[in-house]
C-alpha cells in the first residue's frame, strides 16, 4: 500500500508483559514520528527519527519505552512491563521533509490500539 | 499541563454556514501552528498551518487566523459541508526547540444538511 502501515491494528496484553508496535512508513520518507493518543486527549509526542537516529526522544514517558529504526525505514516501538496507563492509540507518521515543518507533509497511520488489562 | 487548549469539545453547524473552531495556547515560545482533521479509525490529516510571522493563511475554504498577543488562533471553514464533519485538532510547536507538536484535545465538528 502507499500509506503508513501500523501493525497490529489492535493489541490486548496483560499488565507486566512486553509489547512491540510496528510502523512501516511510506517508502523514501526520512522523518518518522511516534505519538500516542489516550481517550479524550490529543496526540502526545513520543519520539522523532531522522533516518536511523532518534533526533528527539524527549516525549518518551520513562525507560520502559524504547523505539528503534535500524535501517532508516521500519520503526518499532517497544514497551516493557506494560501498565494499564499505557493503554492508548499509538500513532506513527512519516514525511519526506525533516523537522517540525515536516508535519505539513506528514502522513499518519491508522494507529495501533493498545489495551493493557 | 495543557499548553494548547480547545475549549469547545463539540460544534454543530448547518451546511453552507461558517464553522469557527477556536484554539488558545499558553507557551509564548510557540511559533508554528497547524490544524489537523481526523475521521474515526483513521490517522490525523494535515489541513493548514501558519507561522507566527503571519496573522492569516488561507487555503480554499479554510482560513486560519492567528492573534499572537492574545495567544489565540481560529480555523474558519466557509462554506461548511457535511464531509467536513470530523474531529479537528489544533497543534503548536517552537520550530527551533525540538520536534514535538503539542496538540489540543480536539473539537468534534458536525455539519448538518
Amino acid at each position: 500500500g502507499a500509506g503508513v502501515s501500523q501493525t497490529p491494528s489492535n493489541k490486548v496484553t496483560e499488565k507486566g508483559k512486553y509489547v512491540e508496535l510496528r510502523c512501516d512508513p511510506i517508502s523514501g520518507h526520512t522523518a518518522l514520528y511516534w505519538y500516542r493518543q489516550s481517550l479524550g486527549q490529543g496526540p502526545e509526542f513520543l519520539i522523532y527519527f531522522q533516518g536511523t537516529g532518534a533526533a528527539d526522544d524527549s516525549g518518551l514517558p520513562n525507560d520502559r519505552f524504547f523505539a528503534v529504526r535500524p535501517e532508516g525505514s521500519v520503526s518499532t516501538l517497544k514497551i516493557q512491563r506494560t501498565e494499564r496507563g499505557d493503554s492508548a492509540v499509538y500513532l506513527c507518521a512519516s514525511s519526506t521533509r525533516t523537522g517540525v515543518l515536516g508535519y505539513t507533509e506528514a502522513f499518519f497511520g491508522q494507529g495501533t490500539r493498545l489495551t493493557v488489562v | 499541563d495543557q499548553q494548547v487548549k480547545q475549549n469547545s469539545p463539540s460544534l454543530s453547524v448547518q451546511e453552507g454556514r461558517i464553522s469557527i473552531l477556536n484554539c488558545d495556547y499558553t507557551n509564548s515560545m510557540f511559533d508554528y501552528f497547524l490544524w489537523y482533521k481526523k475521521y474515526p479509525a483513521e490517522g490525523p490529516t494535515f489541513l493548514i498551518s501558519i507561522s507566527s510571522i503571519k496573522d492569516k493563511n488561507e487555503d480554499g475554504r479554510f482560513t486560519v487566523f492567528l492573534n499572537k498577543s492574545a495567544k489565540h488562533l481560529s480555523l474558519h471553514i466557509v462554506p461548511s459541508q457535511p464531509g467536513d464533519s470530523a474531529v479537528y485538532f489544533c497543534a503548536a510547536s517552537a520550530i527551533n526547540s525540538g520536534y514535538a507538536l503539542n496538540f489540543g484535545k480536539g473539537t468534534s465538528l458536525l455539519v448538518t444538511p
